[in-house]
């Protein structure tokens, strides 16, 4: 089974509206954190937001935040306010406490593209 | 702003040959992984690497492939003898710290093909 799924592979989002990214994930520990990263198509990966599976509330930086709903085990990505330069890709990323090595395990990914 | 800086940003290499791919994580981090990426695929995970040596690797990572920290600065990937198959983007990443919110920081990835 996908650790990690994103079911949007491609999105277009008008300039200054908000985007919402899909993510859920598949995980039997209790302790596990949740990553997004933003790729452009330059192709490096930059960090965005983290959520920690214990963090009673939602993570936000700047414009971006997470919808963490554990229960439905989703944690979806909001981008307020979009930009041009938010025309990229964005992986949703988990790491489990049992997993060894601080390894991230990626979803496939969804691009993002905003229009003038 | 420190970063996690890769090169090559592109290698061309002859199927067989060997090829080293190099990465000078963030000065102060102390964990450092490399992940791969083939064209249109999710990243997926290679090496996590520690106090001088493998924490944990995948199944990709087979006897084909090693790393080493050669000199305190550098953090090194070497591909014994490529196949067709290994043409993807490597990228390196570093943390400064383990746990679950230890984020890692990822250099602008080497774009590897073998020909």
């Amino acid at each position: 089974a996908q650790k990690i799924t994103q079911t949007q592979p491609g999105m277009f989002v008008q300039e200054k509206e908000a985007v919402t990214l899909d993510c859920t994930y598949d995980t039997s520990d209790p302790s596990y954190g949740l990553f997004w990263y933003k790729q452009p198509s330059s192709g490096e990966m930059i960090f965005l937001i983290y959520q920690g599976s214990y963090d009673q509330q939602n993570a936000t930086e700047g414009r971006y935040s997470l919808n963490f709903q554990k229960a439905r085990k989703s944690a979806n990505l909001v981008i307020s306010a979009s930009q041009l330069g938010d025309s990229a890709m964005y992986f949703c990323a988990m790491r489990e406490s049992k997993a060894a090595g601080n390894k991230l395990t990626f979803g496939g990914g969804t691009r993002v593209l905003v229009k003038p | 702003e420190p970063e996690v800086t890769q090169t090559p940003s592109h290698q061309v290499t002859q199927m067989g040959q060997e090829v080293i791919l190099r990465c000078v994580p963030i000065s102060n981090h102390l964990y450092f992984y490399w992940y791969r990426q083939i064209l249109g695929q999710k990243v997926e995970f290679l090496v996590s690497f520690y106090n001088n040596e493998i924490s944990e690797k995948s199944e990709i990572f087979d006897d084909q492939f090693s790393v080493e920290r050669p000199d305190g600065s550098n953090f090194t990937l070497k591909i014994r003898s490529t196949k067709l198959e290994d043409s993807a983007m490597y990228f390196c990443a570093s943390s400064r710290r383990t746990g679950m919110v230890a984020e890692a920081f990822f250099g602008q990835g080497t774009r590897l093909t073998v020909v």
